[in-house]
């Protein structure tokens, strides 16, 4: 009954390839986020989703787009990968009645791009 | 958002109390102060949040100064699972969500046997 839930954990892919991190939460959560950790381990925002709707846009490359086809999921895909996509990817979601503060991360997928 | 500063690593004795210290001195009126731990390998973890008042929860205490620049989390009694990464984050409460968490370089705290 894991609350955020994010796969795959590990992803190995090549460079210029397409591929997708999926998250779920079933805590009823009215938005979700997408950060990076990079190999320096700055945690950084990416996206987040209100009522499936787009309302914070980090300044990321347009390769990267969230989808969520339902409250309960917001998977990220990333188009054309480049090495420099190679990090850690954390999923959280967050209540409405904390104002986004108290977010609930899932495990992290770490993206190798060789 | 207000900028926090935190001391890059810290050791603590397992069994004894961890007290980790946050300086945000540019904090303005209605910003919170969050603290969040990451242990390694894992994603990051809400611990506790304060305005004003001190804050005591399952997992740890808040002691915030009464003019608010900086706060102190405490760990009554720390344990090797404790090690992590822990950062103070402040930020305004908003109505919406969707609120930008923004993590700093944090404090490693090694807890040692």
């Amino acid at each position: 009954d894991t609350a955020v839930s994010q796969t795959p954990k590990y992803l190995v892919t090549q460079m210029g390839n397409d591929k997708s991190i999926k998250c779920e939460q079933n805590l009823g959560h009215d938005t979700m986020y997408w950060y990076k950790q990079d190999s320096k381990k700055f945690l950084k925002i990416m996206f987040s989703y209100n009522n499936k709707e787009l309302i914070i846009n980090e300044t990321v490359p347009n390769r990267f787009s969230p989808k969520s086809p339902d409250k309960a999921h917001l998977n990220l895909h990333i188009n054309s990968l480049e090495l420099g996509d190679s990090a850690v990817y954390f999923c959280a979601s967050s209540p409405r009645t904390s104002g986004g503060n108290e977010q609930f991360f899932g495990p992290g997928t770490r993206l190798t791009v060789l | 958002d207000a900028k926090t500063t935190q001391p890059p690593s810290m050791d603590c004795a397992e069994g004894r109390a961890a007290n980790l210290p946050c300086n945000h001195s540019t904090i303005s009126g209605n910003e919170y102060v969050y603290w969040y731990r990451q242990i390694h390998s894992q994603g990051p973890q809400y611990i506790i949040h304060g305005l004003k008042n001190n804050e005591t929860n399952e997992m740890a205490s808040l002691i915030i100064t009464e003019d608010r620049k900086s706060s102190t989390l405490i760990l009554p009694h720390a344990t090797l699972r404790d090690t992590a990464v822990y950062y103070c984050i402040v930020r305004v409460a908003v109505g919406n969500a969707g609120n930008m968490l923004t993590f700093g370089g944090g404090t490693r705290l090694m807890v040692k046997p």
